[in-house]
């Protein structure tokens, strides 16, 4: 059974600071990995795909970065802003039998940025 | 282009009431996946559907929740004589594509409260 780790649970940092999140996930055999962001009380925007044939993509100030052998993924946020203060989610699609058509999702890391 | 729409966004129920919870997907999308999120969990998967089909329900309660997408209208989830433990935020997504690499959009969400 596919498990996502998201560390850490909460990060605060100042504004302009560079920072990254860090996703695991326990199984390897994984179609594609996707980056989230939460508001509260709101629902979630995609940020960035990564197919399982790819090592890493970038939007702007974000880059994700996936290595599947070791299960990590990585999402770096460059000059880091008060508006990218929201909840983080990483999530992976699983090739395994049962789990090819869902996500399953991490709990998330909780970002502040203070102006 | 009108993303992933659900509706009601908001929903308050009593105990041992019935809840329905509406998703229209992306235009030319026919996939629907639901989640539910747990207050301070993750995102779950629940259920896999295509017109007119469930394809994966193994997230699904055993008991009180229903899925449906049909041919024409929106995907419905129901949930019967609801408890206070069904309170949560529930997420529609959909896809276009028929294969695994597909990527999922999210809607709004519905918040259900169970009083």
């Amino acid at each position: 059974k596919q498990e996502v780790t998201q560390i850490p649970a909460a990060l605060s940092v100042p504004e302009g600071e560079n920072l990254v999140l860090n996703c695991s996930f326990t199984d390897s055999a994984i179609y594609n990995l996707q980056w989230f962001r939460q508001d509260p009380g709101k629902g979630l925007t995609s940020l960035l795909l990564i197919q399982s044939s790819q090592r890493e993509q970038t939007s702007g100030r974000l880059n994700a970065s996936l290595d599947k052998s070791s299960g990590r993924s990585t999402l770096y946020i460059a000059a880091s802003q008060p508006g990218d203060s929201a909840t983080y989610l990483c999530a992976v699609k699983g090739i395994s039998s049962g789990s090819a058509r869902q996500l399953t999702f991490g709990s998330g890391t909780q970002l502040t940025v203070l102006p | 282009n009108a993303g992933v729409m659900q509706n009601p966004r908001h929903l308050v129920r009593r105990r041992g009431q019935e809840a329905r919870l509406r998703c229209s997907p992306m235009k030319g999308h026919s996939h629907v996946y639901w989640y539910r999120q747990l207050p301070e969990e993750g995102l779950k998967f629940m259920v896999y559907l295509q017109k007119e089909n469930i394809i994966d329900e193994s997230g699904m309660p055993k008991e009180r929740f229903s899925a449906e997408f049909p041919k024409e209208g929106p995907s419905i989830l129901r949930i019967q004589q609801v408890v206070r433990g069904d309170s949560a935020a529930y997420f529609c997504a959909s896809s276009r594509s028929t294969t695994e690499v597909g990527e999922q959009f999210f809607g709004p969400g519905t918040r259900l409260t169970v009083l």
